[in-house]
């Protein structure tokens, strides 16, 4: 069965440092992953996504994810985080239906 | 610009209640997805639909219906509604491709009493 996990249920940073939000995934076949951010009473939004070529893939907002298949891991990544990327963050992986993460807390402090 | 709408997008009923959570597309998206979102659990998937007549039940469907008649359309029913079923509920839909990303619907946060 797939599965992700995201070992972190928050993360703080200061604005302007690096961010990186992990997610590990388990699935039996071509790993197809993705990232969501959801802010405060909204829906999830689309970040990026991994199908396959580059394991670096990059997104919206500036954002970038890098796919390690040894490690089985997709984490996401920021070089300089801003206050406005405080939000709970989704990691996903696709196989027959799409299966989300618990989802992990980003608070940037200015 | 196409959107994706939920109504109502607040909600108190009883236990027992039937209730019926509305989710209206104008991507014209064939794949239409409701999911449920709990602390601690993620999104867990209750109902899917690939097309018009089609429905699928996902990993959390006990007490849930959906039904498809339309294109723009997958409203979710809670047959008996159980503080159980208590959440936030969202829906979804994407183009056909099964790697297509998802647009989600604002939610609706649903309360029994």
């Amino acid at each position: 069965a797939q599965s992700v996990a995201q070992p972190e249920d928050q993360v703080n940073v200061a604005e302007g440092n690096p961010l990186t939000v992990k997610c590990t995934y388990s699935v039996s076949g071509n790993p197809y992953l993705f990232w969501y951010v959801q802010y405060p009473n909204r829906g999830l939004q689309f970040l990026l996504k991994y199908i396959t070529g580059d394991n670096l893939v990059k997104g919206s907002y500036g954002f970038e994810a890098e796919f390690n298949k040894s490690q089985t891991s997709f984490h996401l990544k920021k070089p300089s985080a801003l206050v406005s990327d405080s939000a709970l963050y989704f990691c996903a992986v696709r196989d027959i239906k799409l299966s989300f993460g618990a989802g992990t807390t980003v608070t940037v402090r200015a | 610009d196409a959107e994706i709408t939920q109504s109502p997008r607040h909600k108190i009923t009883e236990t027992g209640r039937q209730v019926t959570l509305a989710c209206h597309q104008t991507w014209n998206h064939n794949n239409m997805f409701w999911y449920r979102q709990d602390l601690g659990h993620g999104l867990r998937l209750i109902h899917y639909s690939y097309g018009v007549h089609d429905t699928n039940k996902g990993e959390v469907s006990d007490g849930y219906s959906v039904s498809r008649s339309n294109t723009e359309d997958l409203p979710l029913t809670l047959e008996s509604a159980a503080s159980s079923q208590t959440s936030v509920y969202f829906c979804a839909s994407s183009e056909e491709g099964l790697l297509d990303e998802q647009f989600f619907g604002p939610g609706t946060r649903l309360t029994v009493l």
